[in-house]
C-alpha cells in the first residue's frame, strides 16, 4: 500500500502569513493527489485536485504543486476562515490513502 | 444540484450491526464510484474503500475487511455501508463521498455518527 507522510502535524500562523504543507508518498503517484480542508463538525472540502488544479469556487490564495513523491499545498496569505485541518489524499493505486492531517491554528 | 444525504445518527450496543445509507441526487449515480471514509473522535480521515457503482464490485482498505460491507441499490441511487459485530472502536463519523481525482467532481455526505456503547 502507498503511505502518505504529511508534515507538519500542526502549524501556528498569523493572518496574512504564507504557509506550506507537505505530503510525501512512499512511491511515485504521478499527480494523483488532492488536498482537502476540514472544519470542526463538517465534511471535508476539496481545494486542489490532480496535485495542482484549483477546485471551482476555491480562492486563488490556495495552490498545489508537485508530482511523483513530493507535494505541497500553499496558502499565500492566510485568512481567518483558513484555520482548519488539511489532508492530502492519494488515489494512484486502487487503494487510496489520506495523510495524517495538518491542524492550522491561529498564532 | 448534486447532493449526498446520509441517514441519521445511530447508537448501537457492542456486537450489534448497523447499516448507513447514502442517497445521491443531481447526477447519474452510476457515473462515479462511491467512497466511504471514517473519522474517529478527534482523529484524522481514514479511507475505508470504494464501490464501483456500475458493477457493484467493492474494494476495501486494509483494516476494513470482514465486518464492513459496501452495497448499492441503483434503483434509488443509494449506497450502503453495513458494519457487523460492532466494537467500541467503531465509534466514528462515517462519510460517503463521490469523487473523481482527475476532475473537479467531488461531493460528500454530511456524515453519520455511529456510537457503539453498552
Amino acid at each position: 500500500d502507498i503511505q502518505m507522510t504529511q508534515s507538519p502535524s500542526s502549524l501556528s500562523a498569523s493572518v496574512g502569513d504564507r504557509v506550506t504543507i507537505t505530503c510525501r508518498a512512499s512511491q511515485g503517484i504521478r499527480n494523483d493527489l488532492g488536498w482537502y480542508q476540514q472544519k470542526p463538525g463538517k465534511a471535508p472540502k476539496r481545494l486542489i485536485y490532480a496535485a495542482s488544479s484549483l477546485q471551482s469556487g476555491v480562492p486563488s490564495r490556495f495552490s498545489g504543486s508537485g508530482s511523483g513523491t513530493e507535494f505541497t499545498l500553499t496558502i499565500s496569505s492566510l485568512q481567518p476562515e483558513d484555520f482548519a485541518t488539511y489532508y492530502c489524499l492519494q488515489h494512484n493505486s486502487y487503494l487510496y490513502t489520506f495523510g495524517q492531517g495538518t491542524k492550522l491554528e491561529i498564532k | 444540484q448534486v447532493q449526498l444525504v446520509q441517514s441519521g445518527s445511530e447508537l448501537k450496543k457492542p456486537g450489534a450491526s448497523v447499516k448507513v445509507s447514502c442517497k445521491a441526487s443531481g447526477y447519474t449515480f452510476t457515473s462515479y464510484a462511491m467512497n466511504w471514509v471514517r473519522q474517529a473522535p478527534g482523529q484524522g480521515l481514514e479511507w475505508m474503500g470504494w464501490i464501483n457503482t456500475n458493477t457493484g464490485n467493492p474494494t476495501y482498505a486494509q483494516g476494513f475487511t470482514g465486518r464492513f460491507v459496501f452495497s448499492l441499490d441503483t434503483s434509488v441511487s443509494t449506497a450502503y455501508l453495513q458494519i457487523s459485530s460492532l466494537k467500541a472502536e467503531d465509534t466514528a463519523v462515517y462519510y460517503c463521498a463521490s469523487f473523481r481525482g482527475s476532475s473537479s467532481f467531488d461531493y460528500w455526505g454530511q456524515g453519520t455518527l455511529v456510537t457503539v456503547s453498552s
